[in-house]
């Protein structure tokens, strides 16, 4: 069975400044895909970045980042310009890539950008 | 942009109804799934359903529930006796055969039941 770790239930940064969230997986297989998810207050689970295994390059989508470190089983999330509208709770989660498999998420972090 | 849509957006029932969460994916896509979270706590996969029929489903998915697409649009989740644990978020997502990997998830259906 996959678990999903996160380390940090909570997290608080200034505005305009960088911060990374940790997340820790544990699996024997070797094909599958990463995710970071944010739900804000409104609890809409909104897909922020995804990262595929077998690639080596680190998956960016404008001011979010991330740091595979795939022997290590690591997969965090840098953001960086941080703003008002990141303050959400930010789930990891991984999925096997065998066709229709269930996603497994972490218990998540609390982020507060502070104004 | 095409997204996953769920009815109600809050619930109220009490202990012992049936309850009727309702769900329309995105229409390309041919896989769906039911997740789960208790205020507080992490999001939990209850059922993914393909090909009208259920492909997995986990130990919280007991007899209780039940899934359908009834009508080639809808996906539906059933609860048939609610109990007071059944009170949560409830999430359907749907994901497409090119990128099975990418589930995307609807705004959610509290439910609560006293």
């Amino acid at each position: 069975a996959q678990t999903v770790t996160q380390s940090q239930p909570e997290m608080s940064v200034q505005e305009a400044e960088t911060v990374t969230l940790s997340c820790t997986y544990d699996t024997s297989e070797s094909n599958y895909y990463l995710f970071w998810y944010k739900q804000p207050p409104s609890r809409q689970m909104i897909l922020v970045i995804r990262q595929e295994a077998y690639k080596q390059q680190n998956a960016t989508e404008n001011r979010f980042s991330v740091n595979f470190q795939k022997a290590a089983k690591s997969f965090s999330l840098k953001i960086s310009d941080s703003q008002l509208g990141d303050t959400a709770m930010y789930f990891c989660a991984f999925i096997l890539n065998f066709g229709n498999e269930k996603l497994t998420f972490g218990t998540g972090t609390r982020l507060t950008i502070i104004p | 942009e095409p997204e996953v849509t769920q009815t109600p957006s809050h619930q109220v029932t009490q202990m012992g109804q049936e309850v009727i969460l309702r769900c329309v994916p995105i229409s390309n896509h041919l896989y769906f799934y039911w997740y789960r979270q208790i205020l507080g706590q992490k999001v939990e996969f209850l059922v993914s359903f393909y090909n009208n029929e259920i492909s997995e489903k986990s130990e919280i998915f007991d007899d209780q529930f039940s899934v359908e697409r009834p009508d080639g649009s809808n996906f539906t989740l059933k609860i048939r006796s609610t109990k007071l644990e059944d009170s949560a978020m409830y999430f359907c997502a749907s994901g497409s055969a090119g990128s099975l990997h990418e589930q995307y998830f609807g705004p959610g259906t509290r439910l609560t039941v006293t």
